[in-house]
């Protein structure tokens, strides 16, 4: 399989544990993307990389949010000090610089804070 | 106010209607995605516009950039195409903007 994967699926945690989620783009893809989604709403946009570099980042992402893509290849983000706010699908999807932006998702990693 | 709005929130059809679903935003863009999501989350990229008009089988997409408007339309629908249907925009900053998406569902 070839697509995005993320890892893991599922993570239930209890409020105040650090979780770390990870997401593996397609492989030749050099722009990796994260999102959040709570339920019946669109997915809310979080930070993006462009190799390792992060480019963009969400004003609404708070300090307690950490992204980072070390070799330019897979990313991880952490949540420190989880609160039960927190629980949503985090999204990640990736893309070439040179296809006119054209995204592909992850499944994400359901988050239930308890 | 949200960037990207979406309308109709919520629809029902029987299965051959012809479904159109709109998308109005208020960002200058550099691009506009439209994304299907079925139950479990996954999400696939359907078509991605900058101008004019796309078409993938059964699915037509049609963007007016002058009035800010996005539409996707389903000729002959099938069951199969239930689902939550999601307009995105990459404003020229490189923030994307999601709707907060159309649930669809054809009946038999």
């Amino acid at each position: 399989d070839t697509g995005v994967s993320q890892d893991p699926r599922h993570k239930i945690t209890k409020r105040g544990q650090n979780v770390t989620f990870r997401c593996d783009p397609i492989s030749e893809h050099n722009r990796l993307y994260w999102y959040r989604q709570t339920l019946g709403q669109g997915p809310e946009f979080l930070t993006y990389f462009q190799n390792e570099a992060q480019l963009e980042k969400s004003r609404l992402l708070s300090d307690r949010f950490s992204a980072e893509r070390p070799k330019g290849s897979f990313s991880t983000l952490e949540i420190q000090r989880t609160e039960q706010g927190d629980s949503a699908m985090y999204l990640c999807a990736s893309s070439l610089e040179k296809s006119y932006n054209e995204q592909f998702f992850g499944p994400g990693t359901r988050l239930t804070v308890l | 106010k949200n960037e990207v709005e979406q309308s109709p929130q919520n629809l029902t059809a029987q299965e051959g209607e012809f479904i159109t679903i709109n998308c109005s935003y208020s960002v200058g863009i550099s691009a506009l995605h439209w994304l299907q999501q079925h139950p479990g989350g996954g999400i696939v990229s359907l078509f991605m516009l900058s101008s004019g008009k796309k078409k993938h089988g059964r699915l037509i997409a049609t963007i007016n950039i002058q009035e800010k408007h996005s539409s996707l339309h389903i000729t002959a629908s099938h069951p199969r195409d239930s689902a939550v249907y999601i307009c995105a925009v990459k404003d020229t900053g490189n923030q994307f903007y999601f709707g907060t998406g159309t649930s669809l569902t054809v009946i038999p």
